[in-house]
Parts: C-alpha cells; structure tokens; sequence
C-alpha cells in the first residue's frame, strides 16, 4: 500500500532556531500534501495545503512566515518551523493523496516538537 | 464550510461486545467521501473504513462496518467482536470529490476496551 515517511519523529529544539521536517511519498507521487498539528487530546488541524511546484495554502490563523513550506517535487514536502517558540511545540503530522477521486489520504507516522 | 461531529468523547465496550461510534456532518454538496481513522497511542493515524457518497451500500471491512445515512448525514461506525487492540481514538473525516482535497476531522471519540 500507498506509505508516507515523515522524519524526525521526534526533535528537541531551543528557542529562536529553525526546525525542517520532512515529508515523502515512497510509492507514489503527490501533488498535494497536507500539514497538521495535533495537541494533546485534540483532533487533527489542518495548517496548509502544499501544492507541488506553487505556493502552500495556508489556513486561516496560520502564520505562513512562521510555517514555511516547500513542496519541491513529487515526493517530497517540508515543513520549516522558524524562530520557535515553546508554545509551537505540538504533533505535526503530514498526509498525502495519490489524486484519485477516490484515494484516501495516507499518512505520515508524525513529529513530535519540543522547544525548550 | 463542511463540519464533522462526534457527540460522543469516550466509549467503552467489553471485549468480544460490539460499539458503534456516532458521526454527523454537514455539507451542501452531493459529491464527498467518508472516513473513519483509527489513532492508536503511537499517534499512527490508521485509516479503518471510507465511504463514497454515491454508494448506497455501507461499507465493511472485517469486524469494522458503518451505517451511512446520507439524508440525515450520519456516518457511524460498528466494531463488532471488540478487541483489546481496537483501543484507540477514533476520527471521522469528511473529504469534497476530487483527488486533493483535504480532510476535515471531527473531534474524536476515545475507545476504550475492557478484558
């Protein structure tokens, strides 16, 4: 089946640094990738649209400066937290869609994020 | 914009009994599909069973089946034999037609299963 890898799994980082997490198809190519954050207990929020070769799509409330996307190719999509902060620290979780009408989304296994 | 609600925060059921998790949603389109996601604690979201709108047949796979009913917009999901594994979050999402759409998430019923 279709497998999402997401890494790192888990990062530590000070405050004020940059953290890039990564998001890749390995079977399939995804136009489209989708970011979310999940706090503790919560649902699933969606961040961002990544659209391969154009810019994300950003929701509402998003900081588009802070969570800076790229979706360079096919396979890949990353997610740049920039200057973090204790409160960004969260689950950030990544899915993609093989664009078929009836395609699932499948994904990533996650992020953990900790600013310290 | 399309909502998704999962009136029930936490579930238990006996191991070996059957449960069944409610979902509603609210859409003015007629093209969408359906999902249920299962979060274990290792936070893997795990897809259990999807629904295309324009089947009228519900959807099984195994143990897992859901009772849609699309002029009321309910999508409920029915484990049946619950086992100790099927502990775990579980998510309804609802997705417009189309090959890149997002999903959008109720809030969750947590599953808890008793031996």
């Amino acid at each position: 089946g279709a497998v999402v890898s997401q890494h790192p799994s888990r990062v530590i980082c000070k405050s004020g640094t940059s953290v890039k997490i990564e998001c890749r198809s390995l079977d399939f190519q995804a136009t489209t990738m989708f970011w979310y954050r999940q706090f503790p207990k919560q649902s699933l929020m969606l961040m961002a649209t990544s659209n391969e070769g154009s810019k994300a799509t950003y929701e509402q409330g998003v900081e588009k400066d802070k969570f800076l996307i790229n979706h360079a190719s096919l396979t890949l999509s990353t997610l740049t937290v920039t200057s973090a902060h204790p409160e960004d620290s969260s689950f950030y979780i990544c899915s993609a869609s093989q664009d078929r009408a009836n395609s699932p989304l499948h994904f990533g296994n996650g992020t953990r994020l900790t600013v310290t | 914009a399309q909502t998704v609600t999962q009136s029930q925060p936490e579930m238990s059921v006996q191991e070996a009994e059957t449960v069944t998790l409610s979902c509603t949603y609210d859409t003015s389109e007629s093209d969408y599909y359906l999902f249920w996601y299962k979060q274990p604690p290792s936070r893997q979201m795990i897809l259990v069973i999807r629904q295309e709108a324009y089947k009228q047949q519900n959807a099984t796979e195994n143990r897992f089946s859901v009772n849609f009913q699309k002029a009321a917009k309910s999508f409920s999901l029915k484990i049946s034999d619950s086992q100790l594994g099927d502990a775990a979050m579980y998510f309804c999402a609802y997705r417009s037609g189309g090959g890149s759409e997002k999903l959008v998430f109720g809030k969750g019923t947590k599953l808890t299963v008793n031996p």
